[in-house]
């Protein structure tokens, strides 16, 4: 079945540095990809659909030039937090749509702790 | 707009009891998808089910069992016999416009966790 793979699967850094995630369609080509957040014990929260080859669509209330997404091919989507800063850390994931039974496959996710 | 709303914040049963996830949907869509998937605590998603809304069918995979009914919104998912490693955080999610102007997108409920008791 479609596989997304995500990485890293867990990553700390320091405040004001800068993190790349990245997210990558194994055996099928992704012209759309969607990237969640997820704070603790709460719920997946939409940021951004990501289409190759064109720019994002970001949600109201997430910042654009903290989050950067490229999509510069149909198997790789990439989300860079910028300057990332202790209310950054969360849990990533991104998704992708696919034509298989389940119609979303999901990438593992990236624990994000900025300290 | 499009919302997915799961009363259920934390649910404990002892093992080997029958459990419900309860989910209510808001769409003005007449056509959409609800999904249940399960999240345990390494945080990967694991996809259950993928409803249509035309098709009203209940369904059944082994200990899972699912109930649509559009009269209500409802979409729950029971699970029987439950087991420890049942335990997890369940979601409910719906794909439809967002907008009602062509943006569909995949809405999550906040989630029940559930904890099965040995």
């Amino acid at each position: 079945g479609a596989v997304v793979s995500q990485h890293p699967s867990w990553v700390i850094c320091k405040s004001g540095t800068s993190v790349k995630i990245e997210c990558r369609s194994l055996d099928f080509q992704a012209t759309t990809m969607f990237w969640y957040r997820q704070f603790p014990k709460q719920s997946l929260m939409l940021m951004a659909t990501s289409n190759e080859g064109s720019k994002a669509t970001y949600e109201q209330g997430v910042e654009k030039d903290k989050f950067l997404i490229n999509h510069a091919s149909l198997t790789l989507s990439t989300l860079t937090v910028t300057s990332a800063h202790p209310e950054d850390s969360s849990f990533y994931i991104c998704s992708a749509r696919t034509v298989s039974s389940d119609g979303y496959t999901f990438g593992s996710g990236t624990r994000l702790t900025v300290v | 707009a499009q919302k997915v709303t799961q009363a259920q914040t934390e649910i404990s049963v002892v093992e080997k009891e029958d459990v419900t996830l309860d989910c209510v949907y808001e769409t003005r869509d007449t056509t959409y998808y609800l999904f249940w998937y399960k999240q345990p605590p390494s945080g990967e998603l694991v996809f259950l089910i993928r409803r249509n809304s035309f098709d009203e069918q209940n369904e059944i995979s082994g200990r899972y069992s699912w109930n649509f009914q559009k009269s209500t919104s409802s979409f729950n998912f029971t699970i029987t016999a439950s087991q420890v490693v049942d335990s997890a955080v369940y979601f409910c999610a719906l794909w439809a416009s967002f907008s009602g102007a062509g943006s569909y997108q995949l809405t999550f409920g906040k989630g029940t966790k559930l904890s099965v008791i040995p």
